[in-house]
C-alpha cells in the first residue's frame, strides 16, 4: 500500500508569482484536504475535495484553488504569492469525507 | 474562543514518566477525535482516534475523551526521548465538516 506523497519537497518563490503543489493519495482513498502549516501553529485547513468536487473551504482568499482528478490525486494552486503564504503545505487523504486522514511528507515553500 | 485549544508548553517529563496532554474543543457536535505527532520539520503522524466516551488504549499511549466537559487528552506511558515532539490535538464534526487542529502541544522527555 502507497502512503501520500507530495511534490516538490522545497520551493522557492518570489511575491507576485503563482505555484503548483501535487499530491497522491494513499490506495483506496477518495477525499484529499489541504493545510497549511504556518510556523510553531497547528495545521489550517485550505479545502478538501472529494470524488473530484470541492466539499468545504476554510478561511482563504479564492487566488488559493485546487483540483482533484479522476485517480483522486490532488493540486493546490497559489496565484499572487504573499510572504505570508511561506509554511509548509500538507496534504492528507481519508477514505471518506470524516474518516482518519493521513499525511504526506508536505511541501516547505518560502516566499521571498 | 479557539475551537480547539491546547496548552503550547513546552511539557517536560523525565524518561519512563507519564505525560498528559490536554485539549478542550468548543463545538459540541464534534464527534472524532484525533492526536498526531509531529516531529520537528516534518508532517504529522497519527497516533490515535476516538469516537465514544471513555478510554482508548494502545500500546503505551491511552485516549480519554469527556464530550460533556468538551475535553480529550492522551497519556503517554513509560516515555522515552524519542516520544519527544508536538502533540497535535484534531476534531471533526463528522459529516463532511472540516477538522479542526489545535496550535499543538510540545513535549520534551529527558533522558
Amino acid at each position: 500500500e502507497t502512503g501520500v506523497t507530495q511534490s516538490p519537497t522545497h520551493l522557492i518563490k518570489t511575491r507576485g508569482q503563482q505555484v503548483t503543489l501535487r499530491c497522491s493519495s494513499q490506495s483506496g482513498h477518495n477525499t484529499v484536504s489541504w493545510y497549511q502549516q504556518a510556523l510553531g501553529q497547528g495545521p489550517q485547513f485550505i479545502f478538501q475535495y472529494y470524488r473530484e468536487e470541492e466539499n468545504g473551504r476554510g478561511n482563504f482568499p479564492p487566488r488559493f484553488s485546487g483540483l482533484q482528478f479522476p485517480n483522486y490525486s490532488s493540486e493546490l494552486n497559489v496565484n499572487a504569492l504573499e510572504l505570508d503564504d511561506s509554511a509548509l503545505y500538507l496534504c492528507a487523504s481519508s477514505l471518506g469525507l470524516a474518516d482518519t486522514q493521513y499525511f504526506g511528507p508536505g511541501t516547505r515553500l518560502t516566499v521571498l | 474562543q479557539k475551537e480547539v485549544e491546547q496548552n503550547s508548553g513546552p511539557l517536560s517529563v523525565p524518561e519512563g514518566a507519564i505525560a498528559s496532554l490536554n485539549c478542550t474543543y468548543s463545538d459540541r457536535g464534534s464527534q472524532s477525535f484525533f492526536w498526531y505527532r509531529q516531529y520537528s520539520g516534518k508532517s504529522p503522524e497519527l497516533i490515535m482516534f476516538i469516537y465514544s466516551n471513555g478510554d482508548k488504549e494502545d500500546g503505551r499511549f491511552t485516549a480519554q475523551l469527556n464530550k460533556a466537559s468538551q475535553y480529550v487528552s492522551l497519556l503517554i506511558r513509560d516515555s522515552q526521548p524519542s516520544d519527544s515532539a508536538t502533540y497535535l490535538c484534531a476534531v471533526n464534526k463528522g459529516g463532511g465538516f472540516k477538522t479542526i487542529f489545535g496550535a499543538g502541544t510540545r513535549l520534551f522527555v529527558k533522558a
